[in-house]
């Protein structure tokens, strides 16, 4: 089932603004990875986290994950249009060697 | 190449025929997996291939669907009898198996069953 939290589900903003989305889960992660997926694309890594409490940034984003291992967060800020999509969380469960568990996805629309 | 290579990119099949979903990971990437999103939906697991490791297999939803990996590179995977809820983006992605590597994906197999 699914051992991942992603939300919000969707999101329908204003072009400027920030945004935020989180995942967490009741299990430890060792690693939490952020994808972006573009309509008829796979996804595509946005942002990958290794330690707990790392904060990092990728121009606009900038991505925690959080201390307790078994959350994470995704900002955007000064949102544009090419930001929509479908943003999932990622991670590698602890004692789950290397498959990742995927959130349900959070669907952000930008209206101009 | 330079990415992951899915083909077909599209594939429309008759219900109950058999179809092969091909996928070429990165060069040198020893892990493979396959994943499967329904319309609108998150990713759902398959299958994952590490080296010369057995599989796992965990993911597959019944025993119409089966893959491959010949020579620790191409993968194939076959659906069987397919079903109308097997219509999903089957999405292929690789590593270097390294614990915690990041993978890649490729831009996926759109499959509808009709």
């Amino acid at each position: 089932g699914q051992q991942l939290n992603q939300s919000p589900q969707s999101m329908f903003i204003q072009e400027g603004e920030d945004v935020s989305m989180n995942c967490t889960s009741s299990s430890i992660f060792n690693t939490w990875l952020w994808y972006k997926q573009d309509p008829g694309e796979g996804p595509v890594l946005l942002i990958a986290l290794y330690k707990a409490g790392e904060l990092t940034s990728n121009g606009r984003l900038t991505a925690q994950f959080g201390i307790t291992r078994k959350d994470s967060f995704l900002n955007i800020s000064a949102s544009i249009p090419s930001d929509v999509g479908i943003y999932f969380c990622a991670g590698h469960l602890n004692n789950a060697g290397n498959m990742l568990t995927f959130g349900g996805g959070t669907r952000l629309m930008v209206k101009p | 190449g330079a990415g992951v290579s899915q083909s077909p990119s599209n594939k429309v099949t008759e219900k109950g025929k058999d179809v092969e979903l091909r996928c070429d990971p990165i060069s040198g990437h020893t892990a493979l997996y396959w994943y499967r999103q329904s319309l609108g939906q998150g990713l759902e697991f398959l299958i994952y291939f590490q080296g010369n490791s057995a599989p796992d297999k965990s993911g597959l939803p019944s025993d119409r669907f089966s893959a491959e990996r010949t020579g620790g590179s191409v993968s194939t995977l076959t659906i069987q009898r397919t079903q109308q809820e097997d219509s999903a983006v089957y999405l292929c992605a690789s590593s270097t198996g390294d614990i915690g590597n990041t993978i890649y994906f490729g831009e996926g197999s759109w499959l509808t069953v009709v």
